[in-house]
Formats: C-alpha cells, structure tokens, sequence
C-alpha cells in the first residue's frame, strides 16, 4: 500500500545499544523528516534530507544518526542509546505543495 | 521564526461547529498557516494550510484575518473522531536549502462531548 511505514513500531532496548528505527516511504518524495515526541516538548525535530545523499541537523540532533542511500529509506540510528532517548519516534515526508505526511510513530523505551 | 499562540484546551459538543483560533501576530508576508491535527496514539495528520484567502476543503475550512495575525480553523460538525490535538503552524516560503522546520508548538487539546 502507497504511504510511509515506519518500524519497528515498539522497541525496548538497555542503554549503551545501538537502535535503528526504519522509514520507508512509497510516493518518491524528496523531502524526509524525523521527529521525536515527548510530553511537555511537543514535536521537535531531529534530522531531514531534501534528497538522497543530502541531510541535515534539526532542532536536537546529538546522539542520533541518519542516512539516505535511497529516495524512499529514512533511518535513524541511535548509536548508544540513553534513557533520555526514551520517546516517540515519527517519520514524514513532504508533498511537493508542502503538506507532511507522518508515520505512525515508534515508541523507544532505553531502560 | 515567527510563533503562534492557541488555547490550550477547548470542548465542543458532538455535531455542532467548532472554531480554534489561533494568533501569530509576527507573522512574515511570505509564511504559510497550516494545520495539523493528532489523533491519540497517532502521527500528526495534515488537515489544511492557506497563505490568504480563506480555504476550504473535505476536513475543514480555514478562515484568516485580512491583517493575517491571526486565523481560525473551523470544523462544521465536530464528530467524536475529531478529538485531537490541532496544531497551528507557520511554515515560510522560503526557508533556505534543505530547511522546512515545521515548529509544532503545544497545540489545543479539542475534547468532543457525545
């Protein structure tokens, strides 16, 4: 089905491991976004790409990796997880008219 | 960037309108107003976005202020669906290479009564 998935939806995982949440999006867009959730903070924004190959810091970029080998794959690497990390986790892409279209979200817990 | 300022929280009865102000006095010429809207336990969802001219659509309709410092969107017939947080959002025209911050702020908290 056309739209954006994001997994593993659920993920719990001990301080000091490395976590990769995956996006994937099916409508070729350029734009990919990805946001972390946290009471109190709203969304904030940790990384983007306007394209393959090109990405960029957002708002809280520290402890968090991305990359873009392809249009259509977005991950994020926690590459040592901390408690403060624990969150809700969403990816989006953006429609040419602007408009964001998130995934369902990935809930992290580091214990 | 330009900040917007809603209520925190506002009660609507089912199938009666519903109309969330929202206030962004520093608004820039060139900056869009969109709005998102998150469902419990759900990604933010787009709902609706204008420059001017007020904007209607299947979801909602947006009504903004001639000055534009301020806009409302208007759900004609809240439904218990719509029970969500509603974003208010400023998005610029021109945000330089690669940028499209979208700052989610707190948004209202919309309570639907059966």
């Amino acid at each position: 089905d056309a739209g954006i998935t994001q997994s593993p939806r659920y993920k719990i995982t001990e301080t000091g491991r490395q976590v990769t949440l995956m996006c994937h999006q099916t409508w070729s867009h350029s734009y990919m976004f990805w946001y972390r959730q946290d009471l109190g903070h709203g969304l904030r924004l940790i990384y983007y790409s306007a394209a393959a190959d090109i990405t960029d810091k957002g708002e809280v970029p520290d402890g968090y990796v991305v990359s873009r080998s392809k249009t259509e794959n977005f991950p994020l690497t926690l590459e040592s997880a901390t408690r403060s990390q624990t969150s809700v986790y969403f990816c989006a892409s953006r429609q040419r008219t602007g408009e964001l279209f998130f995934g369902e979200g990935s809930r992290l817990t580091v214990l | 960037d330009a900040k917007t300022t809603q209520p925190n929280s506002m009660e609507s009865n089912e199938e009666e309108p519903v109309h969330l102000p929202c206030n962004h006095s520093t608004i820039s010429g060139t900056d869009y107003i969109h709005w998102y809207r998150q469902l419990p336990s759900q990604g933010p969802e787009y709902v609706i976005h204008g420059l001017t001219s007020n904007v209607n659509n299947r979801m909602a309709s947006l009504a903004i202020a001639e000055d534009r410092k301020s806009s409302t969107l208007i759900l004609h017939r809240a439904t218990l669906r719509d029970a969500a947080v509603y974003y208010c959002i400023l998005r610029a025209l021109h945000s330089g290479a690669g940028s499209y911050q979208l700052t989610f702020g707190k948004g209202t908290k919309l309570s639907v009564i059966p």
